[in-house]
């Protein structure tokens, strides 16, 4: 079956850097990607909305200068949290549709523990 | 951002029993569909739901999407184990709309 994969799996990180997590589809190409955000023992929210040559649409309330979104090609995202601060610190999943007409069928990748100390 | 409301929050069971959770949203959702999230890693699709009133399984388990189109349940029979993680429902609006997740039900299961 399809394959997303997220690297790295986790990542632990002074204040102030930037940090880059990649989502890649290994066997189909994805038109869109999605970019979560997950606090421990809470569900799954939604950032951003990874469209391949152009520009992310994010949720409100998720700052684009902070999280920046790139899909250059259509197996690879990737987001970078930029400067960042402990209160970033969370498990990063992005996800990429299973099939064009069945959009709620997602595939996960598996996650990204990003600690900012 | 909202969310469905999905009970119960958490289930201790012992093995071989039968477990229900639920999913009740405000407003009409046209397609639900149910993830299991284990440990460290992203959700897993488990069934997807299309029709009001659909009942469908996948192996020990059987989720059906409401009349009223406000809600969903999970069955999972004879539980194992294996079965522990955290079950997410989720619904979508419109084929293209983006997914709303439950809060999770973390099940427990005693061997």
């Amino acid at each position: 079956g399809a394959v997303v994969s997220q690297h790295p799996s986790w990542v632990i990180c002074k204040s102030g850097t930037s940090v880059k997590i990649e989502c890649r589809s290994l066997d189909f190409q994805a038109t869109t990607m999605f970019w979560y955000r997950q606090f421990p023992k809470q569900s799954l929210m939604l950032m951003a909305t990874s469209n391949e040559g152009s520009k992310a649409t994010y949720e409100q309330g998720v700052e684009k200068d902070k999280f920046l979104i790139n899909h250059a090609s259509l197996t690879l995202s990737t987001l970078t949290v930029t400067s960042a601060h402990p209160e970033d610190s969370s498990f990063y999943i992005c996800s990429a549709q299973i099939r064009e007409e069945r959009t709620g069928e997602l595939f996960f990748g598996e996650g990204s523990r990003l600690t900012v100390l | 951002g909202q969310q469905l409301n999905q009970s119960p929050q958490s289930m201790f069971i012992q093995e071989g029993e039968d477990v229900s959770m639920n999913c009740t949203s405000s407003s009409i959702f046209n397609t639900w569909l149910w993830y299991k999230q284990e440990p460290g890693e992203g959700p897993v699709l488990l069934i997807a739901l299309y029709k009001a009133g659909e009942l469908t399984s996948n192996g020990r388990l059987t989720a059906q999407f409401g009349i009223t189109r406000k809600d969903s349940f999970l069955n999972i029979s004879a539980s194992i184990p294996s079965d522990v993680g955290i079950y997410f429902c989720a619904g979508q609006r419109n084929q293209g709309g983006k997914l709303i997740f439950g809060q999770g039900t973390e099940l427990s299961v005693k061997p």
